[in-house]
């Protein structure tokens, strides 16, 4: 069982804020990084997989970077928005049968 | 929608019960998964399924069961629960071509499960 830790477990920002997150993972063994984004009574949506050291992946306002030396990738979202409250969890993969150990999360709430 | 669904979305049984949750996906992917979400706990593998086959059996009791007839449909098979597997299950697929967990997952709404 990997052990996954997300940091801070909650963050509250106001509109227009950026804010990151961070999540540490033991970095032996590693094939992947994925990043989901968890909206109140919605699914888990993904925001990005990576899987090579130091890649950055981007999408609009949100971009993630990836450390698999060290065992960390940090998440960043500019000038955050309301629509960006939610939980952001992300999985390691240790490579067996595309198992994803999660960790529990970072809350995001974004307040005007 | 993520083109994943899951029925029902809410389900209560005691504790002699058997129920089945019945997962299908709609995106033509190889790999299906079961997971739970207890409460204050993070989002916890249960089973995988790659090509129909089941690859993972993450130390699961035997009180659930999965069945994957086919490549679009998991069901979830319980059967004398406890009060304390009440949680949310949640059904995600993948395409996932190399069976290294490279490829992002779609999860469906979930089914929450209260067990008296």
């Amino acid at each position: 069982i990997l052990n996954v830790e997300q940091s801070p477990q909650s963050l509250h920002v106001q509109e227009g804020d950026s804010t990151n997150f961070t999540c540490s993972f033991p970095s032996s063994n590693f094939y992947a990084l994925h990043w989901y984004r968890w909206e109140t009574a919605k699914s888990p949506e993904a925001l990005f997989v990576m899987t090579l050291n130091g890649d950055e992946k981007k999408k609009g306002r949100i971009s993630a970077t990836l450390n698999t030396k060290e065992g960390y990738s940090y998440l960043y979202i500019k000038g955050s928005q309301p629509e960006d409250s939610a939980t952001y969890l992300c999985a390691p993969s240790a490579g067996t049968a595309s198992k994803l150990t999660f960790g529990t999360g970072t809350r995001l709430q974004v307040t005007l | 929608e993520t083109g994943v669904t899951q029925t029902p979305r809410h389900l209560v049984m005691g504790m002699t019960n058997k129920k089945s949750l019945k997962c299908e996906q709609h995106l033509g992917h190889n790999a299906m998964y079961w997971y739970k979400q207890s409460a204050k706990k993070p989002l916890e593998l249960m089973f995988v399924y790659s090509l129909e086959e089941r690859v993972e059996n993450n130390s699961v009791p035997s009180r659930f069961s999965p069945e994957c007839p086919n490549s679009s449909h998991l069901f979830l098979h319980l059967h004398t629960l406890q009060p304390e597997d009440s949680a949310l299950y949640l059904c995600a697929s993948s395409q996932d071509l190399t069976g290294q967990g490279a490829y992002e997952q779609y999860f469906g709404p979930g089914t929450r499960l209260t067990v008296t």
